[in-house]
């Protein structure tokens, strides 16, 4: 059972638009994590937000929580080449990463 | 600090074969864990484990078996290997002393199995 659905699954944009990229559930989650990863590496963290409503900004990529605790989206703004990847949400439960579930990532190209 | 390391990189079996996907870390962290991740499908949970001598079954076990001797290894047994085994492997590992919250699951690099 997939609990978080991310969209879109593939984005192709050119290099300085702007994105948005949504991760849905009807589930609630003590905490959501975003990852990137790139090709031949394993994900690495870009944020975790805990707070409904939380939003955190890291340089170009700006990271909001749904109040509540059940959707979260990542903006990017003026896309750059280096952006390209794989973007994973993944969710916790109990406050713990014992069994993060992630979502099945969206696939971003920015062209130059 | 190597981090995670994973190997081998690369891997072709053949129906019904066995094989060890090794996995071992540095940091001293207590939780390891095994995900697989194919096309469409995103990261799915295999095993996991909370410490040495301890594991538990992710979302989908069958087919694999895990051991956890020490706070450094976590291998992964592919028994008798299928076609439907055919996936990217990845190991992670979680320190469960800092604050639950904020701290990263850290991947290793993965391993490329195909199974003919």
């Amino acid at each position: 059972t997939q609990l978080l659905e991310q969209s879109p699954q593939f984005l192709s944009i050119q290099e300085g638009e702007n994105l948005t990229v949504y991760c849905n559930s009807s589930s609630v989650f003590s905490s959501l994590q975003w990852y990137r990863q790139e090709p031949g590496e394993g994900p690495v963290l870009l944020v975790t937000v805990v707070t409904g409503g939380e939003v955190k900004k890291l340089k170009r990529l700006t990271f909001q929580f749904g109040d509540a605790r059940k959707d979260s989206s990542l903006h990017i703004t003026a896309a750059q080449p280096g952006d390209t990847g794989l973007y994973l949400c993944a969710g916790a439960r109990g406050g713990s990463n014992y069994k993060l579930t992630f979502g099945k990532g969206t696939l971003l190209t920015v062209n130059p | 600090n190597a981090g995670v390391t994973q190997t081998p990189k690369f891997q072709v079996l053949k129906t019904g074969q066995s094989m060890t996907l090794q996995c071992a870390q540095d940091m001293n962290h207590e939780y390891m864990s095994w995900y697989r991740q194919d096309p469409g499908m995103g990261l799915r949970l295999i095993h996991y484990s909370v410490g040495a001598g301890i594991t538990d079954q992710g979302e989908v076990p069958n087919g694999y078996n895990v051991s956890r001797s020490t706070t450094e290894d976590f291998p992964l047994r592919l028994l008798s290997a299928a076609p439907s085994q055919t996936s990217v492997y990845f190991c992670a590992s979680w320190d469960t002393g800092a604050s639950s919250y904020n701290s990263p699951l850290h991947f290793g690099n993965g391993t490329r199995l195909t199974v003919t």
